[in-house]
């Protein structure tokens, strides 16, 4: 049963501070990997695709992957209220007979003014 | 350029009934995917179809079925629907078959079962 596990949360932190969000992985060949924003009640949105081990940015935002340790993070710098919501890791297995994501439950992030 | 379009946006329907969902994916995007969001829980994968031919299917009972038709649309079935079907049903569309560059989804359907 392929897995991804993300700390449920609520992460709280305040208005400018970093969010670090993470997300682990149980499927060795996994080899596409995106972040999700859910805001209560809307569908997801994606904001970050990672396909190979390092560092990926995009304004506010960073995503790392470290496919040895089977790990996925999301950091928002500058963090605003805007920001409040779930993130979602999700995984693909691309490259196999199937595309499909496998998602986390999501972290809920709240950033207090 | 339309979004992921899905319709009905919310839909309220009695246990052992068939629900119809529908989906008109991004232009010029040829797979399309079917998720089940329950409250509080991430989207579970249900259904992929690229080129009109099933690529993938969740673990999900054969209550559920899905097609999709040479414009690309696609329809996901539910039939004999029970309490717990109840969830946010999410269609996302891509240019590619597979994880690359990554699905949009649309705003969902909100089925309600009583």
């Amino acid at each position: 049963q392929k897995e991804v596990e993300q700390n449920s949360g609520p992460l709280s932190v305040p208005e400018g501070a970093i969010a670090s969000l993470n997300c682990t992985y149980s499927d060795r060949v996994s080899q596409s990997f995106f972040w999700y924003r859910q805001y209560s009640g809307k569908s997801p949105e994606l904001i970050m695709s990672i396909y190979s081990n390092g560092d990926k940015e995009d304004g506010r935002f960073t995503a790392q992957l470290n496919k040895a340790s089977q790990y996925v993070s999301l950091l928002i710098r500058d963090s605003q209220p805007s920001d409040s919501a779930t993130y979602l890791c999700a995984v693909s297995d691309y490259g196999g007979s199937q595309g499909n994501l496998i998602f986390g439950k999501g972290t809920k992030l709240s950033v207090k003014p | 350029d339309a979004g992921v379009t899905q319709s009905p946006t919310h839909l309220i329907k009695t246990r052992g009934q068939h629900v119809t969902l529908r989906c008109s994916p991004i232009s010029g995007h040829k797979s399309v995917s079917w998720y089940q969001q329950v409250l509080g829980q991430g989207p579970q994968f249900i259904f992929q179809y690229y080129e009109k031919e099933e690529r993938g299917r969740g673990n999900f009972p054969d209550r559920f079925s899905a097609r999709q038709f040479p414009n690309y649309s696609s329809e996901l079935n539910v039939n004999a629907l029970l309490l717990g079907d109840s969830a946010l049903y999410l269609c996302a569309s891509s240019s590619s078959g597979g994880g690359i560059p990554g699905y949009t989804f649309g705003s969902g359907t909100r089925l309600t079962v009583v």
